[in-house]
């Protein structure tokens, strides 16, 4: 079966650095896609990476490795507003969208 | 704001009661989306739109109706609920033709609470 793996919950504190990663299991694979989700409102994404490596945009990167099934969303600069749930969804061969629960991520000054 | 607006943003309605969801994007894509969300679990695929035809039912009980009348309005209507289907409804859209890359937008749910 088709499988996204993400840790429920992570705590960091204001300024730190966190990582938050995903790994999936797919039947072929298109790409993996990042939204980050506030509490009450829209998914809005963050990043999508289909190539291996890392990919920065401001205080946020996302790395894949597609050999190992594994991607990581990096947050750097903790801001309180970054309290959130983070959301990580695989594309398969049918291009659709696997998702996994989210991660809530809490921020601590 | 995203472009994709849900209304209500909040429902309680009992398990006899019809009620519709209705979701409105202005963004000009093609494709519109509904999604289950429930506490700590993946968001749950409902129904696929493409170009006005439904082109995806993920096994979704009868008590749930989708209509979509144009490429920018999505209804989902419901009657006969259980207590299980209460959650976070989401409405999404993107270009139909970015079948792997294009990002979805998401309107800010409808909360339905079934009694």
């Amino acid at each position: 079966g088709q499988n996204i793996d993400q840790p429920t919950e992570m705590t960091a504190t204001e300024g730190a650095i966190v990582q938050i990663n995903c790994t999936y299991q797919t039947s072929g694979f298109n790409g993996l896609f990042w939204y980050q989700q506030h509490a009450g409102e829209a998914p809005t994404f963050l990043s999508y990476n289909v190539l291996d490596g890392l990919e920065e945009k401001g205080r946020f990167s996302s790395f894949l490795s597609r050999s190992k099934g594994y991607s990581y969303l990096l947050l750097k600069e903790l801001q309180m507003k970054d309290s959130a749930s983070y959301l990580c969804a695989a594309v398969d061969s049918n291009y659709q969208l696997i998702w996994g629960a989210g991660t809530k991520l809490i921020i601590k000054p | 704001e995203t472009g994709v607006t849900q209304t209500p943003r909040h429902l309680v309605m009992g398990m006899t009661n019809k009620k519709s969801l209705k979701c409105e994007q202005h963004l000009g894509h093609n494709a519109m989306y509904w999604y289950k969300q429930s506490a700590k679990k993946p968001l749950e695929l409902m129904f696929v739109y493409n170009f006005k035809e439904q082109t995806e039912n993920n096994s979704v009980p009868s008590r749930f109706s989708p209509e979509c009348p144009n490429s920018s309005h999505l209804f989902l209507h419901l009657h006969t609920l259980q207590p299980e289907d209460s959650a976070l409804y989401l409405c999404a859209s993107r270009q139909a033709s970015e079948a792997n890359t294009g990002e979805l937008f998401f309107g800010e749910g409808s909360r339905l609470t079934v009694l």
